[in-house]
């Protein structure tokens, strides 16, 4: 089955420092979304992108679908921005989605003030 | 407009006993799909449901099953509990499959 990869799995930042997440995956798919888990749990949709670039604050998405990956930006972090990054993809049978969100193992952002 | 509910939040239960999670998806959304999280596995798909009609299944056992009612409401049950059946579980819905899926709070299940 498809491979989902996120990198790096941990990263320490200072408030306001900007930051990259990367999540690579082995096949083609139909969706690709980025979620962020707050430490009580809750996964929060931060895009559905599959594919070109979109911006919502200080976060911003691009999926490069033919080279199979996908950056997740985060600019002037701030302590609530700590959490675990999930990119999850949706890979779909003949076109159409299976409903099945495959889920990478996530990169553990710690923002420290 | 209010978003993915579960109930309950917290549970303990005892091996060899059965558990039932509830979940209500966001108003008008008909796809609702579960998740199981643990430390060691990470997020793993255990069924999708659309119209009251199952079409997708992860790889657990038949131990686990759930369904969908008319209202798109949604219940998983664990039959059996194992010590491993301990995770926290997520309950996500969407407008239909392949849309933007919006999650639950999650029940966390502790068996002992």
């Amino acid at each position: 089955g498809i491979q989902v990869e996120q990198s790096p799995p941990d990263l320490i930042l200072q408030e306001g420092a900007n930051s990259t997440l990367r999540c690579n995956f082995s096949d083609s798919v139909n969706n690709l979304q980025w979620f962020h888990q707050n430490p009580w749990g809750q996964l929060i949709n931060l895009f559905y992108i599959p594919s070109g670039t979109k911006q919502n604050g200080r976060l911003s998405a691009t999926t490069v679908a033919t080279e199979r990956y996908s950056l997740l930006y985060i600019s002037s972090s701030q302590t609530t921005d700590s959490g675990v990054y999930f990119c999850a993809v949706d890979q779909g049978v003949y076109g159409g989605s299976q409903g099945n969100l495959i889920f990478g193992k996530g990169t553990k952002l710690s923002v420290k003030p | 407009k209010a978003g993915v509910t579960q109930t309950p939040r917290y549970l303990i239960k005892t091996r060899g006993q059965q558990v039932t999670l509830s979940c209500s998806p966001i108003s008008g959304h008909r796809s609702v799909s579960w998740y199981q999280q643990t430390p060691g596995q990470g997020l793993q798909f255990l069924f999708e449901y659309f119209s009251e009609t199952q079409r997708n299944k992860g790889n657990f056992p038949g131990r686990f099953s759930g369904r969908q009612f008319s209202n798109s409401r949604s219940e998983m049950n664990v039959s059996t509990l194992e010590l491993g059946d301990s995770a926290l579980y997520l309950c996500a819905s969407s407008l239909s499959s392949g849309n933007t899926i919006y999650f639950g709070e999650g029940s966390w299940l502790t068996v002992v």
